[in-house]
């Protein structure tokens, strides 16, 4: 694999369900984010994570949580789905936190909750 | 609280030029972006100021006045494939993005 990768693509989820969207990256990036994207509103920063082993609040943290437990992998999990959480999610990295880097994101993976 | 403000759509004619401004009000600045997203795709970095004044990379330039709070992502000579939503977001004091809602750009033959 070559950048970022994002599963799954799409998922509809019932309210209440417990869900894990998961993200990849393969550029020894330290620095990794989630974003949620609905629409008219700008990109929302869930968490992030600075360097493995650290995580951070973002924006929107509410009924998210995240881990970091080695450099590639970040995933996001929600607790227990609510149907506000519908949306789209991009996960980011960077080389950096900190500088001049630009983020590098992710396919997205659409979820609908009912 | 923080702000980046944009135009929610614009309309342009192929091979003329636009001009897409952003206007900020940030906690701390530590640099703007630009980037673009085609429909259903992911963000895709575009240009990034640090500095004021233009930075020109092909046939997009995107510009920064600090004290103004402003930008303009330039576009010129105008393609079909330009046609997208242009977000524009600042890096606050904390190295976090702050993103605009994006604007729309239509491009018309």
């Amino acid at each position: 694999i070559a950048g970022i990768t994002q599963a799954p693509t799409s998922q509809i989820l019932a309210a209440g369900r417990r869900m894990t969207l998961r993200c990849t990256q393969d550029m020894r990036h330290n620095a990794m984010y989630w974003y949620r994207q609905d629409l008219g509103l700008g990109l929302r920063l869930i968490h992030y994570s600075n360097t493995a082993g650290t995580t951070g609040k973002g924006e929107v943290p509410d009924g998210y949580s995240v881990s970091r437990a080695n450099t590639d992998d970040f995933p996001l999990t929600l607790a227990s789905a609510v149907p506000s959480q519908t949306s789209v999610y991009f996960c980011a990295s960077s080389p950096e936190a900190e500088g001049t880097d630009t983020q590098y994101f992710g396919p997205g993976t659409r979820l609908t909750v009912l | 609280g923080q702000n980046i403000d944009q135009p929610t759509e614009m309309t342009a004619t192929e091979g003329a030029i636009v001009q897409i401004n952003c206007t900020y009000q940030t906690s701390g600045f530590n640099g703007l972006f630009w980037y673009q997203q085609h429909a259903g795709e992911a963000p895709t970095f575009l240009s990034y100021n640090v500095l004021d004044g233009l930075e020109e990379k092909g046939r997009f330039s995107s510009f920064l006045s600090r004290s103004k709070g402003y930008s303009y992502l330039l576009l010129k000579e105008l393609q079909m494939k330009d046609s997208a939503s242009y977000l524009c977001a600042v890096r606050d004091s904390n190295y976090q993005l702050i993103w605009g809602a994006g604007t729309k750009l239509i491009i018309k033959p």
